[in-house]
C-alpha cells in the first residue's frame, strides 16, 4: 500500500514566525512531490512542486526534499493569518499521473 | 486562461436519484482527473483521462460511477442510484505535459 503521511495538527504558529510542515512517503520510486493549500470549503491550490533533492524557494515558501529519508517538508517564513489553511502533500510515482495524497495538516497562524 | 471550471457548484439530491457533474479543463490541458474528497481527508483518485481516452479508473470505484470525456474537451461524471455515502466534494483537475495538476472549484454533493 503506497502511503503519504502527514501530522493532522492543528499546528499553531505565531504571526511572523516560521511554520514547518512535514510529509513522509512510503514508495522509494516516488519522483514528484507537491504541496497544495486548501482553505475550508475550497478546492486545493498548488503552491509548490519539487522534483530533486534539496531546497526550492518561492517567495515565503521553501520546499525541502530528502529522497534517502523519504520525506518532504514545507517551510513558510513570516507567517501571516492568511496562511491559515490545510496543507496537503501529494506524491507522484512517475509510472502514471496519479497522485497519492496525505490527509493534510491544519495550520493556524495566530495574530 | 480561465482555469478549470465545474458545474454545478452544489447539488442536493435524494437517495436513489442519478446526478451528473461537468468539468471544463484549462483549454490546452490534455489530461483530466476526477477526485472525491470527504472532510478531513485528502482527495481520493477516481479516474483519469488523456485526451478522450479513460486510462485509469480506481478499483475502489463502484459501477454506479461513470465518466466520459467526448472529443477530449469537457468531462462528465455520473453517479447512478446515489447513496448517502456518496456525499462528498467532487473535484476535477487538469494538467498538460507536467505532472502538476490544477483544480477546479469542486462540486459539493449532498445526498439526503
Amino acid at each position: 500500500q503506497k502511503e503519504v503521511e502527514q501530522n493532522s495538527g492543528p499546528l499553531s504558529v505565531p504571526e511572523g514566525a516560521i511554520a514547518s510542515l512535514n510529509c513522509t512517503y512510503s514508495d522509494r520510486g516516488s519522483q514528484s512531490f507537491f504541496w497544495y493549500r486548501q482553505y475550508s470549503g475550497k478546492s486545493p491550490e498548488l503552491i509548490m512542486s519539487i522534483y530533486s533533492n534539496g531546497d526550492k524557494e518561492d517567495g515565503r515558501f521553501t520546499a525541502q526534499l530528502n529522497k534517502a529519508s523519504q520525506y518532504v517538508s514545507l517551510l513558510i517564513r513570516d507567517s501571516q493569518p492568511s496562511d491559515s489553511a490545510t496543507y496537503l502533500c501529494a506524491v507522484n510515482l512517475g509510472s502514471n499521473y496519479q497522485l497519492i495524497w496525505g490527509a493534510g495538516t491544519k495550520l493556524i497562524i495566530k495574530p | 486562461d480561465t482555469g478549470v471550471s465545474q458545474d454545478p457548484r452544489h447539488k442536493i439530491t435524494k437517495r436513489g436519484q442519478n446526478v451528473t457533474f461537468r468539468c471544463d479543463p484549462i483549454s490546452e490541458h490534455n489530461r483530466l482527473y476526477w477526485y472525491r474528497q470527504t472532510l478531513g481527508q485528502g482527495p481520493e483518485f477516481l479516474t483519469y483521462f488523456q485526451n478522450e481516452a479513460q486510462l485509469e479508473k480506481s478499483r475502489l470505484l463502484s459501477d454506479r460511477f461513470s465518466a466520459e470525456r467526448p472529443k477530449g474537451s469537457f468531462s462528465t461524471l455520473e453517479i447512478q442510484r446515489t447513496e448517502q455515502g456518496d456525499s462528498a466534494m467532487y473535484l476535477c483537475a487538469s494538467s498538460f505535459i507536467a505532472v502538476e495538476q490544477f483544480f477546479g472549484p469542486g462540486t459539493r454533493l449532498t445526498v439526503l
